[in-house]
């Protein structure tokens, strides 16, 4: 079975800075998708970026990106310039895409607090 | 588009007691979810649907049911409410096919059960 582990229970930024949110994963496949989803104190789960694992090139988003190491099972989350919006836990997540069923599999998250 | 909608927000229960959380979307999904969030924990699946007529377990189905009856709808019963059920629960859908091939899950905005 895949595990995710999110190793950072909680982190803190100053506005305008840069950080980065840590993620590993354990799977014995070779074909998968990764994702970062932000959950804000609304509670709705919202998409931040997606990586496809047959892609060497890292995804980008604007302000957030990621840095996929596929042989190290590492996906981490950049934010640059951060913004007070930005609060907010967030979570890794993998997909498997064999078998068809596109299930997610998520780590137990990040509590990201932006401070102006 | 509605997106995916969530029937009640918030509900209390008495041990013991049943109750059915709806979830519908609007988006000609063929696939649906259901996930439990407890506190300081990711999202954990309880049971998923590929197809009208076509359910299966995940992670932690044990004390619930679900039917898919229609594509539009995919309601999660829980027949003997136990205090270990007291968690936010979250439908989500997706459908490769129609999501421009971006296997993004669209989540909708979860219900609070608490179980005394």
């Amino acid at each position: 079975a895949q595990t995710v582990t999110q190793s950072q229970p909680e982190m803190s930024v100053q506005e305008a800075e840069t950080v980065t949110l840590s993620c590993t994963y354990d799977t014995s496949e070779s074909n998968y998708y990764l994702f970062w989803y932000k959950q804000p104190p609304s509670r709705q789960m919202i998409l931040v970026i997606r990586q496809e694992a047959y892609k060497q090139q890292n995804a980008t988003e604007n302000r957030f990106s990621v840095n996929f190491q596929k042989a190290a099972k590492s996906f981490s989350l950049k934010i640059s310039d951060s913004q007070l919006g930005d609060t907010a836990m967030y979570f890794c997540a993998f997909m498997n895409t064999q078998g068809g069923s596109e299930k997610l599999v998520f780590g137990k998250g990040t509590k990201l607090t932006v401070n102006p | 588009n509605a997106g995916v909608t969530q029937t009640p927000k918030f509900r209390i229960l008495k041990i013991g007691q049943s109750m059915t959380l709806q979830c519908a979307q609007d988006m000609n999904h063929n696939y649906m979810y259901w996930y439990r969030q407890d506190p300081g924990m990711g999202l954990k699946l309880i049971y998923y649907s590929v197809g009208a007529g076509i359910t299966d377990k995940g992670e932690v189905p044990n004390g619930y049911n679900v039917s898919r009856s229609t594509t539009e709808d995919f309601p999660l019963r829980l027949e003997l409410a136990a205090p270990s059920q007291t968690s936010v629960y979250f439908c989500a859908s997706t459908d490769p096919g129609l999501a421009g091939g971006r296997n993004e899950q669209f989540f909708g905005p979860g219900t609070r059960l608490t179980v005394l």
